[in-house]
């Protein structure tokens, strides 16, 4: 298996554009989490899905993040309009919880940089 | 939130044991705890799972109290390979409901020098 894969690996861009982080989950993994990491606040869980719904939403920052799973292979992440405070880099993680394990596959990243 | 604590870092030598303890005072019944490695420009890597008692996989051992309110990862011999951030998470998956969220501790650097 290719493990989890992420798009891009680097954006930048400016302050007040969208961005949208891409998100192809371990195949037959029912979970998927979107995690931040910065220096200032380290790994942050922002939202997770099970079966391609969300579970907790409530590490999203505000209404200018979303996230959705429209199936169980992609699942994409939302910054609209993008903010400098915004940089970090952004994880992507799958699961399978059938051998009751909490084992998360990370994503390579997406290192996201606002001007 | 299952908030967590841990040393910002600490120093060894190859060959050394190295166990780095994670701070969960408010951990819940159905939190799990796990930890990660993590080396620059990577994603978290898993290391090992527990609940209670001891657990022990091929690369470390994992020791939890009957409180649950920390845990500590042991790194038998550890080689400069191993030089890397060590992360602590607890929390629950949704599996039974009433755990706390998923919570990634501060984050150890364990450095191994020759």
């Amino acid at each position: 298996d290719a493990g989890v894969i992420q798009s891009p690996r680097h954006e930048v861009t400016e302050m007040g554009q969208e961005v949208t982080l891409r998100c192809k989950p371990i195949s037959g993994h029912d979970y998927l989490f979107w995690y931040r990491q910065t220096m200032m606040r380290g790994l942050e869980l922002l939202i997770y899905f099970n079966n391609n719904v969300p579970i907790d939403d409530s590490g999203m920052p505000e209404d200018r993040f979303s996230a959705k799973m429209p199936n169980a292979s992609f699942s994409t992440l939302k910054i609209q309009p993008s903010e400098p405070r915004d940089s970090a880099v952004y994880f992507c993680a799958s699961s399978s919880v059938d051998r009751a394990s909490y084992e998360q596959y990370f994503g390579p990243g997406t290192r996201l940089t606002v001007t | 939130l299952a908030k967590t604590t841990q040393p910002i870092s600490m120093d060894s030598y190859e060959g050394q044991e190295v166990n780095i303890t994670c701070s969960h005072n408010n951990i819940a019944t159905n939190d799990y705890i796990t930890w990660y490695q993590q080396f620059p420009s990577q994603g978290p890597r898993f290391i090992i799972q527990g609940y209670k008692t001891k657990v022990t996989n091929e690369v470390a051992s994992l020791f939890i109290p009957a409180d649950r309110k920390s845990s500590t990862l042991s790194l038998p011999r550890v080689s400069l390979s191993d030089t890397a951030v060590y992360y602590c998470l607890v929390g629950d998956m949704g599996l039974t409901g009433g755990g706390n969220k998923l919570t990634f501790g501060t984050g150890t650097q364990l450095k191994v020098e020759l």
